[in-house]
Parts: structure tokens; sequence; C-alpha cells
């Protein structure tokens, strides 16, 4: 029944470690997102994907790699974690892309990941 | 660039009606959303807004002018469950693509 799924719900890690958050829609949508929402409940793009192709990639840092082995699957690997890196991060899929199109976002659970 | 301010906070009781505003200032606007998000949950979906004017749904409204860059959610006959955070989101098309660029979130707080 779950739209958008990720795992893991919770996430607690060392400093420069590395660690991979999955998402996963069953929408059929055609579009991804990553979204990081910090401890002031500002939420912010990060990487949007359609059918497999990065298409909007925002200020983050390199080690921020986003993957997509098949449109219904969007993992975000993380390296070298830092302090700062400590947020939720949301999953996201919406049905077409493009200039026209104004479907909404729908929403996985999100991932808390705190950095120690 | 890309700006979107809303209230930080809003108050109101069981019953009465409140006004969340948003204000935005963007290029390549193509749309305006809102969310709800409760603490500890996902944003999910109120309503959106392209074109100038008034969308109804239940007990909740949106309005829209893209002249003036404004927008607003209004919630009828609040109830205990309305407390959350309402986020205002314009969609922006630019030659990267389209996004969401959210507000920083309304958190109302509604009492008995």
């Amino acid at each position: 029944d779950t739209a958008v799924s990720q795992t893991p719900k919770y996430l607690v890690t060392q400093m420069g470690n590395d660690k991979s958050i999955k998402c996963e829609q069953n929408l059929g949508h055609d579009t991804m997102y990553w979204y990081k929402q910090d401890s002031k409940k500002f939420l912010k793009i990060m990487f949007s994907y359609n059918n497999k192709e990065l298409i909007i990639n925002e200020t983050v840092p390199n080690r921020f790699s986003p993957k997509s082995p098949d449109k219904a699957h969007l993992n975000l690997h993380i390296n070298s974690l830092e302090l700062g890196d400590s947020a939720v991060y949301f999953c996201a899929s919406s049905q077409d892309w493009g200039r026209y199109s104004y479907n909404e976002q729908f929403f996985g659970p999100g991932t808390r990941l705190t950095v120690l | 660039g890309q700006n979107i301010d809303q209230p930080t906070e809003m108050t109101a009781t069981e019953g009465a009606i409140v006004q969340i505003n948003c204000t935005y200032q963007t290029s390549g606007f193509n749309g305006l959303f809102w969310y709800q998000q409760h603490a500890g949950e996902a944003p999910t979906f109120l309503s959106y807004n392209v074109l100038d004017g008034l969308e109804e749904k239940g007990r909740f409204s949106s309005f829209l002018s893209r002249s003036k860059g404004y927008s607003y959610l209004l919630l009828k006959e609040l109830q205990m469950k309305d407390s959350a955070s309402y986020l205002c989101a314009v969609r922006a098309v630019n030659q990267a693509g389209t996004a969401l660029i959210f507000g920083k979130g309304t958190t109302l707080s509604v009492s008995s």
C-alpha cells in the first residue's frame, strides 16, 4: 500500500562514516526527488531525477551522491558524514515532469539522520 | 533569486478561521502549492493554484494573486488536529528543470 517508502527511518552514525538511504515509489511516477529538512524545519530540494536522469542538482556537497537504478528507486549515498548533515531527509515522487505538469509531489516518511 | 515568506507561528482556537499568508519572489513561476506537515511526519499535499483566484477544498481554501506574488491558505472550522506546520511552496521552472521551492513553514497551534 505504501506509496513512497524510505529506509531506514532512523540512522545514527559517527562523523566520517559513509551511509546510504534508500527510496522506492510504487506509484509509477517518472520523477523522484531528495529534500533535506534541517532543525528549523526548512525543507530544501537537493536532487531531482526524471526517468533515471539527473535533472536538478542544487548546491550540495559532492559527498552526496544520488543513484537511480530504475525509475522506481532513488537512493542517496553520503560520504564522510559531518555534524551538519544531521537532518531529516525526505524522498518524494511526482507524475510527469515538465514545464506544464502540475501534479503534486508525494513524500516518503523521512529518514532522520543523526551524526555524532 | 527565489524568496518565499510566511509567518513563523500562528495560534487560533477551535472552531475559528485562520488565514496563513505567503509572499514570494521567484523567476519561472509555474504554480503554488500548500502542504501540511504534522510533527515527525511527511508533508502532505493540501492545494495547488496556478491561476489567480480561490480554490476551495472542504474546510481549506487557497488563494493566489500572481501579480502581487501573494497567496493565502484559509482554514475554517478549526479542529485540534489542524495543529501542524503549513508549508507554502512555489513551483519554479528554469533551464535546469522544475523544482518546488519551500518557504520555512508556519506552525499553527489550535487550542480548545
